[in-house]
């Protein structure tokens, strides 16, 4: 079964502190993994995936197999990444699954 | 490209109604889903098609529901009768068949059954 696991559902920091919204995946087959962000009143879509290796707006996210995780860090938070975050994986077919998400608040 | 259009954006109906839910995808992608977000829940899948063909509805959660995609260009979520545990936002969203993860999101339809 393909299950995603966002273990905290709010996560609450300083602007200037350190990021990591944590992700864990469940999947016998080589997955790919997704971050999606919802801004307040905008769109979800999509931050990152980790084939791409890539850093968006600061943040990165390395797939670790042996853990089965897929944590999206940042190291230093701004105010404007107050957001949702969704987790995702993409198994068989060409649908994701979402983990329950996790809200982040930036505090000034 | 206006992007993936749903209507309504707010629906308030009353337990006992039927409640259709549209959506409009991106010209050219042939891959929609439907999805449902609740803070319990997160975002689940309720459905999703490839070329107007259903391929997977293991998330729709009961006969209540129905969704049609009769062409490229349209697709309905149906409710009926509605109750007020469907009280929820709905999303649509397309894609590219091939487009593994990259899936383009409407601003969703906030569904109250009272």
């Amino acid at each position: 079964a393909q299950r995603v696991t966002q273990p905290e559902k709010l996560l609450s920091v300083f602007k200037g502190a350190p990021v990591e919204l944590k992700c864990n995946y469940s999947y016998s087959g080589s997955p790919e993994l997704f971050w999606y962000v919802q801004y307040s009143r905008q769109r979800l879509q999509l931050l990152l995936r980790h084939i791409s290796r890539e850093s968006i707006k600061g943040f990165t996210a390395d797939l670790n197999k042996g853990e089965t995780s897929f944590h999206l860090k940042k190291p230093f938070a701004q105010e404007e990444d107050s957001a949702m975050y969704y987790c995702a994986l993409s198994g068989r077919g060409n649908k994701l699954v979402f983990g329950a998400g996790t809200i982040l608040r930036v505090k000034s | 490209d206006a992007g993936v259009i749903q209507s309504p954006r707010h629906e308030v109906t009353e337990m006992g109604q039927e409640v259709t839910l549209r959506c409009k995808p991106i010209s050219g992608h042939n891959s929609l889903f439907w999805y449902r977000q609740t803070m319990m829940r997160g975002l689940e899948l309720l459905i999703y098609f490839n070329n107007n063909v259903p391929i997977d509805d293991s998330g729709m959660p009961e006969d209540r529901f129905s969704a049609k995609m009769p062409n490229a260009s349209f697709s309905t979520l149906k409710i009926q009768p509605s109750e007020p545990r469907d009280s929820a936002v709905y999303f649509c969203a397309s894609s590219l068949t091939t487009g593994v993860g990259e899936q383009y999101f409407g601003p969703g339809t906030r569904l109250t059954v009272t």
